[in-house]
């Protein structure tokens, strides 16, 4: 049973372009999670979806950052004409759907972002 | 909104001998979990051990156990026999529950742990 696979593991961006990263959660899983972890500090929740639906997004900036996990496919995480301050790890997260009381989330080993 | 603190921003310990880390929270919350996760150079998030908030005993995981002090919202992690491979970063993690809010976690900001020889 594969883990959290994450796409790409490195992504340069210049300022401006957009920003495509990909997360495949484990088999099995329903649930998935976006965090940011900037330089030297710990992981920030961005978003929470399950199939077709943003559950809470919360931690997501107002612009420019968008998430979809569809039917079929990877969950992507699209940030739009990206700046310096993209400059981060991006971790993705899945868990199974058990109602809620503690299901384990598993993550990935991140998509670090450089904006040049 | 919950908030975890972690206040030693880097510690070292040598070979072979205890380190404790700690960790402090805050929520009005009374069913949750907190988590420690070690992060090493790889980058890869590595549950290292998990307690339930309604267990009073402390959880253990090997060389890994956990000083959980509900009253005081004290949550600290003892590794004993510390060796090179535990040298990483050290995140405390609080999770509520409770049915349909899923596995959103809250990091600390960390501690990074060196192992000397």
């Amino acid at each position: 049973n594969a883990g959290v696979m994450q796409n790409p593991r490195h992504l340069v961006r210049r300022r401006g372009q957009e920003a495509r990263l990909r997360c495949s959660p484990m088999k099995g899983h329903s649930h998935v999670y976006w965090y940011r972890q900037l330089p030297e500090e710990g992981l920030k929740f961005m978003v929470y979806l399950q199939k077709e639906n943003i559950i809470d997004e919360s931690g997501m900036p107002k612009e420019r950052f968008s998430a979809e996990f569809p039917k079929e496919g990877p969950s992507i995480l699209r940030i739009q004409q990206v700046v310096r301050g993209d400059s981060a790890a991006y971790f993705c997260a899945s868990s199974p759907n058990t109602g809620g009381w503690y299901p384990e989330a598993f993550f990935g080993q991140g998509t670090r972002l450089t904006v040049v | 909104a919950q908030t975890v603190t972690q206040s030693q921003p880097e510690m070292s310990v040598q070979e072979a001998e205890t380190v404790t880390l700690s960790c402090t929270y805050d929520t009005s919350e009374s069913n949750y979990y907190l988590f420690w996760y070690k992060q090493p150079p790889s980058r890869q998030m590595i549950l290292v051990i998990r307690q339930e908030a309604y267990k009073q005993q402390n959880a253990t995981e090997n060389r890994f156990s956990v000083n959980f002090q509900k009253a005081a919202k004290s949550f600290s992690l003892k590794i004993s026999d510390s060796q090179l491979g535990d040298t990483a970063m050290y995140f405390c993690a609080f999770m509520k529950l409770g049915w349909g809010t899923a596995s959103k976690l809250t990091f600390g900001t960390g501690t990074r742990l060196q192992v000397t020889l």
